[in-house]
């Protein structure tokens, strides 16, 4: 069936650096993203969302592109911090199935970040 | 308001067991999710209300699973006869049309 995926597991980056999760889909028409943040023993966090009229939008430190052409996601993360060691997932939803409302959000599989000092 | 609350934080329960979980969402939202996730995967989506109508479940919401929202307000989340591939994180959610999803901590489950 239809999926979200990623192509990372896990990744590792040094304290201050850039890091880069990226994500396929294979839904033609999802036209929404999300990329959540879980820590361990938390609910997913909301970090940054996006719809697929965009192919950029900036937040605090973080940056999502979406390009449809080849169905990819990725999550840009500015100057690492360890607080941001968790697992993140990317969720899409095709807002014209859901008759304009967001849900039934379909995540992928999950990248471990982890941040070293 | 504190965000969407889920309780208990943890259940251990003996197989064949029934077991209840609350959801209580930000009080404005008036969709309200249920999701499980398993180590290593993402959630997965259960079942949907708009207000206390249940317009969604999925296939992975089997006869031994209910959920209500009588009011509007808070859900439950029961699973009776607990098997133990039923332990899992289960997730709450909740939205509306000016904001987006807002997940709990989830309640995780253990059936031994």
């Amino acid at each position: 069936g239809e999926s979200v995926g990623l192509h990372l597991p896990t990744l590792s980056v040094q304290e201050g650096d850039n890091s880069i999760i990226n994500c396929a889909y294979s839904n033609s028409a999802s036209d929404y993203f999300i990329w959540y943040k879980q820590e361990s023993g938390k609910g997913p966090q909301f970090i940054i969302d996006i719809r697929s009229n965009m192919d950029k939008r900036q937040g605090q430190r973080v940056t999502v592109l979406l390009n449809k052409t080849v169905k990819h996601l990725s999550l840009q993360i500015a100057a690492t911090q360890p607080g941001d060691s968790a697992v993140y997932f990317c969720a899409e939803n095709d807002l014209n199935r859901s008759g304009g409302s967001n849900y039934k959000l379909t995540f992928g599989k999950g990248t471990l970040l982890t941040v070293n000092p | 308001d504190t965000g969407v609350s889920q309780d208990p934080r943890h259940k251990i329960t003996k197989r064949g067991q029934n077991v209840t979980f609350r959801c209580d969402p930000i009080s404005e939202h008036n969709r309200l999710y249920w999701y499980r996730q398993t180590l290593g995967q993402g959630p997965e989506f259960l079942t949907y209300f708009q207000n206390e109508a249940q317009l969604e479940k999925s296939r992975l919401l089997s006869d031994r699973f209910s959920a209500e929202r009588p009011k509007g307000s808070f859900s439950t989340l029961e699973i009776q006869r607990t098997e133990q591939g039923d332990s899992a994180m289960y997730l709450c959610a909740s939205s509306s049309d000016n904001h987006g999803y807002t997940f709990g901590s989830g309640t995780r489950l253990t059936v031994v």
